[in-house]
């Protein structure tokens, strides 16, 4: 079973600041995604990471692929209260994802 | 829009009670998934599907049993409500030119 541990689980930081949440495996793994999920909603997925090293910005959001494939990390610039949220990442194939316990993030005005 | 739709928000049964949720997705999606999250412990997966009348176990199936008679629909059922079986269940789907799950917003449900 493979190990998904994400640092770290409690975060609350100024609106403004930047920030980062890690996300690390015990095995290497061929893909992994993150997920945001807001207070009484489902999880949304944010993005898909498939190759070693890669780097995909979605605005402020910028989630990096460790080289070995093992750790991923998601980094906030300048953080908005909407950036408040549970943030999940789950590595897998097609079908079973495993999720890490998250961090939840919370941003004050 | 695409959408999973989970069929209530919130329910409070008794121990002992058999309980169905209920899952519906307009994407056409061959796979559906039933978790639970709890605090501290994340996303666990009860039970999935990748077709029409097939079913696999996840990591926590025991108590649980589903139900796909249509694609479009998966339910999960507890065979006899347990207090320890009060969560917040999720729903998600997953097609074959997706690149993640669309989950649904989620039942939370209390066993008293």
């Amino acid at each position: 079973t493979q190990l998904l541990e994400q640092s770290p689980q409690f975060l609350s930081i100024q609106e403004g600041e930047n920030l980062t949440v890690y996300c690390n495996s015990s095995s290497v793994f061929s893909s992994l995604q993150w997920y945001r999920q807001e207070p009484g909603e489902g999880p949304v997925l944010l993005v898909t990471v498939v190759t070693g090293g890669e780097v995909k910005k979605l605005k402020r959001l910028t989630f990096q692929f460790g080289d070995a494939r093992k750790d991923s990390s998601l980094h906030i610039t300048a953080a908005q209260p909407g950036d408040t949220g549970l943030y999940l990442c789950a590595l897998g194939g097609n079908e079973k994802l495993t999720f890490g316990t998250g961090t939840r993030l919370t941003i004050i005005p | 829009d695409v959408k999973v739709t989970q069929s209530s928000r919130y329910l409070v049964k008794r121990t002992g009670e058999k309980v169905f949720l209920e899952c519906v997705q307009d994407m056409d999606h061959e796979n559906m998934f039933w978790y639970r999250q709890d605090p501290g412990l994340g996303l666990r997966l009860i039970y999935f599907s990748y077709d029409v009348k097939m079913k696999e176990k996840g990591d926590i199936p025991e108590g649980y049993s589903v139900s796909r008679e249509k694609k479009e629909r998966f339910s999960l059922i507890l065979e006899s409500a347990s207090t320890n079986q009060t969560s917040m269940y999720l729903c998600a789907s997953w097609g074959q030119n997706n690149y993640g799950y669309t989950f649904g917003s989620g039942t939370r449900l209390t066993v008293v």
